[in-house]
């Protein structure tokens, strides 16, 4: 089955470093998101991109759909403490109905 | 605030019971998806209801079940429970008309089977 592999697992970072973080993919999706999960809560979207090449920002966050449709990054600039959490990455085929979601990065910041 | 609301937050049962999960939206999309997040993963879709019909279906045995009523809120039933059973169950909405993976999370039903 599809699998989406999100790369680091965690990151410790100190306040104002800028942050990367990417998934890949064995299969062609046609639509990337990223979400973020603080704990007790659900999945937040963050950034939404629907074609290949496509970069994409939401104030200091970052996103591009990669070319070849297999892959995804997201950078965050000058981190601050709200940051904090579980940043995942969701594909999408078209007209399937699921978003198949990476395993998350733990982004951890030092104040 | 994303108006999907769960219930319940959190409970506790033993192997081979059965359990009953609910969400409700605020905006009454006719859209509704159900994901198991087990601890340390990603969510998996578990299925998918439009205007209360199953649209789509995960890699979930039968025994997971859901519905979807009339004024779209949604329920998610799991029968004979085991303990891989135990996980965050998270209902979600569209977000908006088309956009199928723009999607609005509950805060979860947080699952443990003893």
């Amino acid at each position: 089955g599809q699998q989406l592999n999100q790369s680091p697992q965690s990151m410790f970072i100190q306040e104002g470093e800028d942050v990367s973080m990417n998934c890949t993919s064995s299969s062609i999706f046609n639509t990337w998101l990223w979400y973020k999960q603080d704990p007790g809560e659900g999945p937040v979207l963050l950034i939404a991109l629907y074609k290949a090449g496509e970069l994409t920002s939401n104030g200091r966050l970052t996103a591009q759909f990669g070319i070849t449709r297999k892959d995804s990054f997201l950078n965050i600039s000058a981190s601050i403490p709200s940051d904090v959490g579980i940043y995942f990455c969701a594909g999408q085929i078209q007209g399937a109905q699921k978003l198949v979601f990476g395993q998350g990065t733990r982004l951890t910041i030092n104040p | 605030e994303t108006g999907v609301t769960q219930s319940p937050t959190h409970l506790i049962k033993t192997r081979g019971q059965q359990v009953t999960l609910r969400c409700s939206s605020q905006s009454g999309h006719n859209t509704v998806s159900w994901y198991q997040q087990a601890l340390g993963q990603g969510p998996q879709f578990i299925f998918q209801y439009y205007r209360e019909e199953e649209n789509g279906r995960g890699n979930f045995p039968p025994r997971f079940s859901g519905l979807q009523f009339p004024n779209y809120s949604s329920e998610l039933n799991v029968n004979a429970l085991e303990l891989d059973d135990s996980a965050l169950y998270l209902c979600a909405t569209n977000s908006k008309q088309g956009a199928t993976g723009e999607l609005f999370f509950g805060e979860g039903s947080r699952l443990t089977v003893l």
